[in-house]
């Protein structure tokens, strides 16, 4: 268990709907980030938040949102899906803005749109 | 833009074959050249960051090098449970839009055979 929490681990869903992935850091991070990842992508960051405020901003699609909460969880939403937002999708957490010790991944959430 | 690019794709390894990953890298202001290992099914796992040309690490069967170009993963006798894809990223300079992103390659799947 790496101590960053996420759900659903599953997740499968038709075109066109919306969902939330959900991540809960390690205790005493105040970093979250966001990763996609597909077969023919690999890893792409999407977004970081430290403390609550966004920090950094991948390529990520308009159709997609995301927000750290005080207790510091974060999710991360997905609207209008496409058969192409099947994805892994990974949160990390780290203890700075800047990671140079590396940042914790969870297990992700797999998702399927149908 | 950024660019990391790993080799081989794929290797497969005789139990107690030594071997190297390739890592290049095309990008502007390295703060942190980062390897991961990633099972399948699971977030990558965090193994070393190198921040400086001829900076070495080692865990285990694994050493980590890096030059002002590329970083090489050797693999000393490997055994069977080390097979997984190896990641290898980088962290640019801080501030700005970019904070902590990783830029990550696509990987190199390792198999070793007993």
């Amino acid at each position: 268990d790496s101590g960053v929490t996420q759900t659903p681990k599953h997740l499968i869903t038709a075109t066109g709907q919306r969902v939330t992935l959900r991540c809960s850091p390690r205790s005493g991070d105040l970093s979250v980030y966001w990763y996609q990842q597909s077969l023919d992508q690999g890893l792409q960051f999407l977004i970081q938040y430290y403390n609550g405020e966004e920090r950094a901003k991948g390529n990520i699609l308009e159709r997609f949102s995301a927000q750290q909460f005080p207790d510091l969880h974060s999710e991360l939403n997905l609207s209008s899906l496409e058969l192409g937002d099947s994805a892994l999708y990974f949160c990390a957490s780290g203890k700075g803005t800047v990671s140079f010790y590396g940042y914790t991944f969870g297990s992700g959430t797999r998702l399927t749109v149908v | 833009e950024d660019q990391v690019t790993q080799s081989p794709e794929a290797l497969r390894l005789q139990e107690g074959e030594s071997s190297s990953l390739n890592c290049s890298y095309t990008v502007s202001g390295l703060r942190g050249l980062f390897w991961y290992r990633q099972d399948p099914g699971k977030g990558p796992e965090f193994l070393f960051t190198l921040y400086s040309a001829g900076e070495e690490k080692e865990k285990e069967r694994l050493k980590a090098t890096l030059t002002k170009k590329e970083s090489f993963l050797h693999i000393t006798a490997p055994k069977p449970e080390d097979s997984a894809t190896y990641l290898c990223a980088v962290q640019v300079g801080a501030g700005g839009t970019s904070y902590g992103k990783l830029t990550f390659g696509q990987g190199t799947i390792l198999t070793v055979h007993p």
